[in-house]
């Protein structure tokens, strides 16, 4: 199964400041990477899909990058309701792998 | 759109429960679905999907020989039949529309294995 690593495990940040999440496969997954977000005791929510496309209804303060191994989901501004962990999952290789998830605190 | 999970509760080790996950609001038999877990305090793992006419499905290999997934066109209702349950199978399971990218999910059941 290909292994999915995620850092910071947490960040902790300024509502306004630029918060940025790495999510790395350990191997070639090309362009095949979900973000989501989950808020404590609800479901997760598709942000990102196709390493880049924003799902609709997503602001567009939420963004990814990346390809191949290593991408990036970045929010541009912080809001009080991003507190949430964020977890990347790749979507190439049989069977579907998610990272381990990011803390995204609100100082 | 609305996907609503039942079913779930506590269930002794080597026993078994069957899922329901209700789906609205959306042509069914278009997608794909699939059912996601997660451990209590811990990250996601994927469990199961089934193709739109439900003649292609894939399992984890943590739950294959155990659980079955299965769907109800016309009833828009999704299933997984957990026989041989596991002290490790306790979590929420999700069910969610699309694989592999996770589209719409519902709220979760709770499944707890324990003597």
């Amino acid at each position: 199964d290909i292994q999915m690593t995620q850092s910071p495990s947490s960040v902790s940040a300024s509502v306004g400041d630029r918060v940025t999440i790495t999510c790395r496969a350990s191997q070639d997954i090309s362009s095949w990477l979900a973000w989501y977000q989950q808020k404590p005791g609800k479901a997760p929510r598709l942000l990102i899909y196709a390493a880049s496309t924003l799902q609709s209804g997503i602001p567009s303060r939420f963004s990814g990058s990346g390809s191949g191994a290593d991408f990036t989901l970045t929010i541009s501004s912080l809001q009080p309701e991003d507190s949430a962990t964020y977890y990347c999952q790749q979507a190439n290789t049989f069977p579907s792998t998610f990272g381990p998830g990011t803390k995204v605190h609100i100082k | 759109v609305q996907l609503v999970e039942s079913g779930g509760g506590l269930v002794k080790p080597g026993g078994s429960l069957r899922l329901s996950c209700a789906v609205s609001g959306f042509t069914f038999s278009d997608y794909y679905m699939s059912w996601i877990r997660q451990a209590p305090g811990k990250g996601l793992e994927w469990v199961s999907y089934i193709s739109g006419g439900g003649d292609v499905m894939y399992n984890a290999d943590s739950v294959k020989g155990r659980f079955t997934i299965s769907r109800d066109n016309a009833k828009n209702s999704l299933y997984l039949q957990m026989n041989g349950l596991r002290a490790e199978d306790t979590a929420v399971y999700y069910c969610a529309r699309g694989y592999p990218f996770l589209i719409l999910w519902g709220q979760g059941t709770l499944v707890s294995v324990s003597s």
